[in-house]
């Protein structure tokens, strides 16, 4: 069975630390992998999509990586700040069938001024 | 449109009446999924449609659930005799082939 896990549940740091969110999955033949940030109320919004075949992307103060053979991927936020506050979920997908993604629970980040 | 759009936002109802969740997808998308969310947990699965093919429906928890989508356009989730249970937000997302995952606002049922 293909299980996704999100380590800290919950997270809470002051404004400007860097901090690293970690998702992990049991089988690693992924086709792709996406980290989305969820608000309190709304839906969800699409940070970062990694392929397969990379090992890293990035977005403004945010970088993904992807270690596929350890089943693995991270989520790095620079500088934080308060509006990066949200749940923050990992979404890998497996295969050529397009309904096998699974998303972890999140993990909920509290950024204080 | 430019995004995906889901009515209504909010929706009350009382125990045992049926409800419809509406979802617009992305135009040109040929993809499209229903997920639920409940409370402080995670999304779950319930169905997926690709196109003109037969929609994968295996993660629909009874049979009081069902939706339909015509073509590659407007696709409905009906919950009939609600119950409290059913209290969640209900997501839609549209995607193009693996290049990611768009998600509406959402659809907030309350069962009372």
């Amino acid at each position: 069975k293909q299980e996704v896990t999100q380590i800290p549940a919950a997270l809470s740091v002051p404004e400007g630390e860097n901090l690293v969110l970690n998702c992990s999955f049991t089988d690693s033949a992924i086709y792709n992998l996406q980290w989305f940030r969820q608000d309190p109320g709304k839906g969800l919004t699409s940070l970062l999509l990694i392929q397969s075949s990379q090992r890293e992307q990035t977005s403004g103060r945010l970088n993904a990586s992807l270690d596929k053979s350890s089943g693995r991927s991270t989520l790095y936020i620079a500088a934080s700040q308060p509006g990066d506050s949200a749940t923050y979920l990992c979404a890998p997908r497996w295969g050529g069938n397009n309904n096998d993604m699974r998303f972890g629970a999140g993990t909920r980040l509290t950024v204080k001024p | 449109g430019a995004g995906v759009s889901q009515s209504p936002s909010n929706k009350v109802t009382e125990k045992g009446k049926d409800v419809e969740l509406r979802c617009d997808p992305i135009s040109g998308h040929t993809a499209l999924y229903w997920y639920r969310q409940r409370l402080g947990q995670g999304l779950e699965f319930l169905i997926y449609f690709q196109g003109n093919s037969a929609p994968d429906k295996s993660g629909l928890p009874s049979d009081r659930f069902s939706a339909e989508r015509t073509g590659e356009s407007v696709s409905t989730l009906t919950i009939q005799r609600t119950q409290q249970e059913d209290s969640a937000v209900y997501l839609c997302a549209s995607s193009l082939g693996g290049f990611g995952y768009t998600f509406g606002s959402g659809t907030r049922l309350t069962v009372v």
